[in-house]
């Protein structure tokens, strides 16, 4: 069973096209995360929700919007795509305790390539 | 200067010795601390926690935690070629957790 999955595995698209990125975990966590990994593999931070609630969104443009219809599922919808927006996507999940944090499961990855 | 620093690699070591991978964080108010291996075309994974000052032992792994010098270490004994990969130190404040650049280990046979 897996823990985070993330579909597709695999995107492709030209630039200006508008595309999703799904994630489901089924580990109970209640917060999820969305990462950017750029082709020197530093990961950074775009989204989180807790609960389905926005708490961290950081200086992403807003061409990127996530959706939490429940704790289990965040979604990513990226319009008008462009070529640096070309890169690995992270979706993550933890549980958290206060400030406290038990650490993150990764899904596998989205490698997203705009031509 | 970058919130969390790792020491450049890449790093090479025989197999069987110790790998040691540093990190330092610029929050003092930083609580939890992670490392991560994530081998090439895949996704990090969690192999170490740490969250009060001094040792933390797992296996071949054993996490240092020093947050007076805000500084993480992860050491690997016995490195086998299967410990190949880039290591991430994260570290995490206010719920929001960052990381560093990676230090890519290679273990020779």
């Amino acid at each position: 069973d897996t823990a985070v999955s993330q579909t597709p595995k695999y995107l492709v698209t030209q630039m200006g096209n508008d595309k999703s990125i799904k994630c489901e975990q089924n580990l109970g966590h209640d917060t999820m995360y969305w990462y950017k990994q750029d082709s020197k593999k530093f990961l950074k931070i775009m989204f989180s929700y807790n609960n389905k609630e926005l708490i961290i969104n950081e200086t992403v443009p807003n061409r990127f919007s996530p959706k939490s219809p429940d704790k289990a599922h965040l979604n990513l919808h990226i319009n008008s795509l462009e070529l640096g927006d070309s890169a690995v996507y992270f979706c993550a999940s933890s549980q958290s305790r206060g400030l406290a944090n038990y650490g993150y499961t990764f899904g596998s990855g989205t490698r997203l390539t705009v031509v | 200067q970058k919130e969390v620093e790792q020491n450049s690699g890449p790093l090479s070591v025989p197999e069987g010795a110790i790998a040691s991978l540093n990190c330092t964080y610029s929050d003092r108010g930083s609580q939890s601390f992670f490392w991560y291996r994530q081998y090439s075309g895949k996704s990090p994974e969690l192999i170490m926690s740490i969250y009060s000052n001094g040792d933390k032992e797992d296996g071949r792994f054993t996490a240092q935690l020093n947050k007076a010098s805000q500084y993480v270490s992860l050491l690997i004994r016995d490195s086998q070629p299967s410990d190949s990969a880039t290591y991430l130190c994260a570290v995490i404040n206010a719920g929001k957790s960052t990381f560093g650049d990676g230090t890519t280990l290679t273990v020779k046979p």
